[in-house]
């Protein structure tokens, strides 16, 4: 299986500010994705992050709230721009292997004030 | 990808046999599914899958109904450990993404 380290693990954020995410892996996977949890709430995927190539987002998220960086198999970068309350959240990646089992990473704990 | 129906939560005594349902009735016949589970402030785990036959690993057991519209996920011998959010997913693989989509899952609460 593969083991996912995030960085931060966690921050707190003044309103209007950005934080970059960092996901990295201990080995080459086909695809990884970003996911965010609200409080109380269950996961909500984000984008899939593609490699060499724009992210594909789902409905309700777009690339200037959350750009997303994939520049090889094994790293990838969500930011999250211009914060608001609103987005406190935890912040998950992760990836599949060729098995199809996805691994997740142990998030990124977020809190704008 | 088809939608699943879980209970919100149900109980288990240690060392008793968890059983957790979930309902896909309108599951394709080249979707599988997945059972995942979050513990406390930390990322989901994947512990099963399968398409048509039951599936066992260290971890769970898989039952399948032979309509394919539902399946049991057991925990053989439930610790507090196990104390966690199951999720049941369906996912159809071979396509662009093989993207999770989650539920509200059920929360599985041991008790001592």
């Amino acid at each position: 299986s593969a083991v996912i380290s995030q960085k931060p693990s966690r921050d707190i954020c003044q309103r209007g500010t950005s934080l970059t995410i960092q996901c990295q892996v201990d080995s080459q996977v086909t695809m990884m994705f970003w996911y965010r949890q609200q409080p109380g709430q269950s996961l909500t995927l984000i984008a899939t992050a593609n490699q060499g190539s724009e992210a594909t987002y789902e409905s309700g998220f777009v690339i200037d709230k959350f750009p997303i960086s994939r520049p090889n198999l094994t790293f990838s970068t969500l930011t999250v721009s211009n914060m608001s309350p609103e987005d406190s959240s935890i912040y998950l990646c992760s990836v599949a292997d060729s098995k199809y089992e996805q691994y997740f990473g142990p998030g990124t704990r977020l809190t704008v004030t | 990808d088809a939608k699943t129906t879980q209970p919100t939560s149900m109980d288990c005594a240690e060392g008793r046999a968890a059983n957790l349902p979930c309902n896909h009735s309108t599951i394709s016949g080249n979707e599988y599914v997945y059972w995942y589970r979050q513990i406390h402030s930390q990322g989901p785990q994947y512990i099963i899958h399968g398409l048509k036959n039951n599936e066992t690993n260290e971890m769970a057991s898989l039952i399948i109904t032979e309509d394919r519209k539902s399946s049991t996920l057991i925990l053989p011998h439930a610790t507090l450990r196990d104390t966690a959010v199951y999720y049941c997913i369906v996912l159809g693989l071979g396509g662009a993404t093989n993207k999770l989509i989650f539920g509200t899952g059920t929360l599985l609460a041991v008790q001592p």
